[in-house]
Order: structure tokens, then sequence, then C-alpha cells
């Protein structure tokens, strides 16, 4: 049974760069055809997808946060990462990494999700 | 951009049937996805590709989608229902994921 386990600050200052880690368990992260993607929850609002980056290498990311964003892999480790510079108090969530098979040429149901984490921004 | 369409609330009491919409113009040509988010957990996913069920969802939850149109219907919903629910898909392009705004659904 694959698991996700997000990692990281909990606190990061106005500016600087958020780093997430997501480890994956009981699957790899470099087989089978798998997006593995990152989506954010800030307190009482609703859910938005940040991107993923397929099994291949290749990344999509919401044009939202296209120029904030990086999507990473690192399979000897088994994890993939998130990267969001020049964080703002309006990037305070809770931020769950998940993953997702295919449908056809596009992405599908994200049906494994790690526990989140929540990061706050504040100095 | 691209929006998915949900109310903000619905409310039914024990027993009845709860229908949760979810308006978007891809759906025509795109799944809709169904997950249902309770205070303080990460969601779950309880409707794929339109009306497909996982394992281990009761069966009291159905999905249909037509037009424009997908709705999540939870058939005699039980208090342990009362959660959030988010329906997901993408574009017409299928590159933008896109979650709806979430509809809280009471049970009392």
């Amino acid at each position: 049974q694959v698991q996700l386990q997000e990692s990281g600050p909990g606190l990061v200052k106005p500016s600087e760069t958020l780093s997430l880690t997501c480890t994956v368990s009981g699957g790899s992260v470099s087989s089978g055809s798998y997006y593995w993607s990152w989506i954010r929850q800030p307190p009482g609002k609703g859910l938005e997808w940040i991107g993923y980056i397929y099994y291949s290498g290749s990344t999509n990311y919401n044009p939202s946060l296209k120029s904030r964003v990086t999507i990473s892999v690192d399979t000897s480790k088994n994890q993939f990462s998130l990267k969001l510079s020049s964080v703002t108090a309006a990037d305070t969530a809770v931020y769950y990494c998940a993953r997702a098979p295919p449908h056809g040429d596009y992405v599908g149901a994200f049906d494994i999700w790690g526990q989140g984490t929540m990061v706050t921004v504040s100095s | 951009s691209y929006e998915l369409t949900q109310p903000p609330s619905v409310s039914v009491s024990p027993g009845q049937t709860a229908r949760i919409t979810c308006s978007g113009d891809a759906l025509p040509k795109k799944y809709a996805y169904w997950y249902q988010q309770k205070s303080g957990q990460a969601p779950v996913l309880v409707i794929y590709e339109d009306s497909k069920r996982p394992s281990g969802i009761p069966e009291r939850f159905s999905g249909s989608s037509s037009g424009t149109m997908a709705t999540l219907t939870i058939s005699g919903a039980q208090v342990e229902d009362e959660a959030d629910y988010y329906c997901y898909s993408t574009d017409s392009s299928g590159n933008l994921v896109v979650f709806g705004g979430g509809t809280k659904l009471t049970v009392l």
C-alpha cells in the first residue's frame, strides 16, 4: 500500500523560499506512470492545485504560481519536492502531496494523499 | 483560466438524498472527480471518472454528469457524511487542474 508523507519547516519568513518534501513508501516514485502532485489549502478555504511532476520528469504548474514554483524528484531517496519562492502571508496553508495515475494522456484521480503539513508564512 | 462552480452549502435531514452540483464549461469533454474532506483530515476520493466508486466507498455515494454539470448524490445521507465536498476536473486542454470551491454538507 503506497503511502505519502510530507515534511519540512512549519514556519517560513516572508520573501524566503518554502521547501517541502514528500516521501513515498510502499512503492517507487520512478515506477509506474504516475503524476506526483502538490495541492494546498489555506485555512478555512478550498483546495488549490500547485503542480505536478510526471514520472518521466516533465512538469506542469498552476499558471497563477508558475513563476515561483519548482517541483522535482529524487529517485535515490524515493521523494519528490516542492519549492515556492518569494512567499507571502497568502501562501500560508496546509500543503498536501498526492499521487494520480494517468487517464489517457492526462492526469486522472488524485487517489492517494499525504496527511498534509501546515506552513505559516510570518516574520 | 477555468472555474468549477459548486454551491457553498447543502443541508439535508438524515435519510434524505443530498445532491451536490459542479458546473464547468469543459465537463462535457472531461471527467469529474469528487472528494470528501472531514475536518482536519486529508481529502478522500469518493467518485472518479464521473460515476465510478472506489473500493471501500459506500454504495450510497453515486455520481453522474450531463452537459456542463456533474452531480454527486448521497442517497440516504447519514450524519457521518457531514463534510466538505470538492469536485475536480481539468480544462479542455487537460493541462489545467482545477478544484471547485467546495460544498459544506450538513446532515441534521
